[in-house]
């Protein structure tokens, strides 16, 4: 089974709609994260999380927001969703201490009309 | 704002040859982490470089890592159609106090 895991894999919405993304893990980690993938643009983060009650702002967290429901579950969403909202969407863990890799789930394929 | 670079962005290129991808980072940090990505899949990571002078190997590819230069290089030795994939590199300049940051990626085509 993987270790990090996101659903749904894909969604279409319309614009105007609420969605959630989410994403589990097993590994144990403290430390979450979400990013965006666009073509040409490489990953973006959108907010990470070093424990439940610790939330943060990365670098384009306008229009989204997150929860931490728990250590292992990681949600991401989108209030209101537009169109240059769609892209590739990544759940990423690492352990809390020390330079430690981030670990990729399979990603989220949205698109919004 | 901490920015990351690589170059090239697109590479085409034949079996058994050799290349190198550059990455290049505005900010002081001794963090840097090198992905790949297939089309369609997700992000595995290759190699994780934590110090100046550090070089990491893994078949035909090889890491390292110049903090001074801020520059990070990931080399193909006899490249094999195997390797293609687009390659990342991503910055940690606060020691895990936030999110990586990414180069845009370079998508490698490795021909016959």
């Amino acid at each position: 089974d993987a270790d990090v895991t996101q659903t749904p894999r894909n969604r279409i919405t319309k614009t105007g709609k609420r969605i959630m993304l989410e994403c589990s893990q097993t590994k144990g980690h403290d430390r979450m994260y979400w990013y965006r993938q666009d073509p040409g643009l490489g990953l973006r983060l959108i907010y990470y999380s070093f424990d439940v009650k610790d939330i943060n702002k990365g670098e384009i967290s306008d229009g989204y927001s997150v929860s931490r429901q728990a250590q292992a579950k990681f949600s991401l969403s989108l209030e209101s969703a537009i169109p240059n909202q769609t892209a590739l969407y990544f759940c990423a863990t690492s352990a809390a201490s020390g330079a430690q890799t981030q670990y990729f789930g399979p990603g989220t394929r949205l698109l919004v009309l | 704002e901490l920015k990351v670079e690589q170059n090239p962005l697109f590479l085409s290129m034949q079996e058994g040859k050799n290349y190198t991808i550059y990455c290049n980072y505005s900010t002081t940090s001794d963090r840097l982490y090198w992905y790949r990505q297939d089309p369609g899949k997700s992000l595995e990571s290759l190699f994780v470089l934590l110090s100046n002078g550090a070089v990491k190997q893994e078949g035909r590819l090889m890491a390292s890592l110049d903090t001074k230069a801020r520059l990070s290089t990931l080399h193909i030795t006899a490249a094999v159609h195997d390797l293609s994939a687009t390659y990342f590199c991503a910055v940690d300049p606060l020691g895990g106090a936030d999110g990586l940051t990414f180069g845009k990626g370079t998508h490698l085509i490795i021909q016959p």
